[in-house]
């Protein structure tokens, strides 16, 4: 199975919002809304931040949402902060009862 | 609180086989739709998920990699057993282990991880 596509990298100021796609197919994204999103920190573990495509756990940040279209989901972050700098990976469960995860974003406030 | 910890060698011979323990607590693998998964990640690099074993001691592999591991459980102790065979200086990378929910479709929490290095 070949990982979910994510772009390498996505900056903005603080403040604005900004979107990290990620691109899956017919066996993962475009059949299944089972689409969790993770946020790692340098050194540290993934945490998960959004699960089944838009739910967020609770004490995450509201300025974290997610959306799918398609073979395509999203994550927006709104109103960048200094502290979401981090790597952002997507992930989705298979057809095949598996899970693939994207090649991460790494998030920059300019 | 749920938390996960994984322990093993942190240097790995390369032909060598890697086992890995990620001691739990805070929840049962004998509680209906409950898993445990692996997760690895290269220095650097993106995560890639490796195995998954649920309450019912059904288990799922990555398909690149199923020639070469086993997961196992032993609920008595709260323990999840990873074995790798053969490795290679490319399985260099921090292995996590994370708790899968009962009937969900993510990770969560994850332990801290562990660095193993393969290297004659």
């Amino acid at each position: 199975q070949s990982a979910l596509t994510q772009p390498a990298s996505v900056s903005g100021s603080p403040g604005q919002s900004i979107t990290i796609s990620c691109t899956g197919t017919s066996r993962d994204i475009g059949v299944y809304n089972y689409v969790s999103w993770y946020q790692q920190h340098p050194g540290k573990a993934p945490k998960l931040i959004i699960y089944d495509v838009s739910n967020r756990p609770s004490g995450v940040s509201s300025r974290f949402s997610g959306s799918k279209s398609a073979y395509t989901a999203s994550l927006t972050i709104s109103g960048l902060q200094t502290e979401d700098e981090a790597d952002y990976y997507c992930a989705s469960y298979t057809t095949s009862n598996t899970y693939v995860f994207g090649g991460g974003t790494k998030v920059t406030a300019l | 609180q749920i938390t996960l910890k994984e322990s093993g060698p942190t240097l790995v011979k390369p032909t060598q086989t890697l086992t890995l323990t990620c001691s739990f607590s805070g929840f049962s693998l004998r509680s209906n739709g409950v898993g445990v998964g692996w997760i690895r990640q290269p220095p650097g690099k993106a995560l890639e998920w490796l195995a998954l074993i649920y309450w019912s001691d059904d288990k799922e592999y990555s398909p690149s990699l199923k020639s070469r591991l086993a997961i196992t459980k032993d609920s008595s102790t709260n323990q999840v057993v990873l074995t790798m065979a053969n490795l290679d200086p490319v399985d260099t990378a921090t292995y996590y282990c994370a708790h899968r929910r009962q009937r969900s479709y993510w990770f969560d929490p994850w332990g801290p991880g562990i660095l193993v290095t393969v290297s004659s």
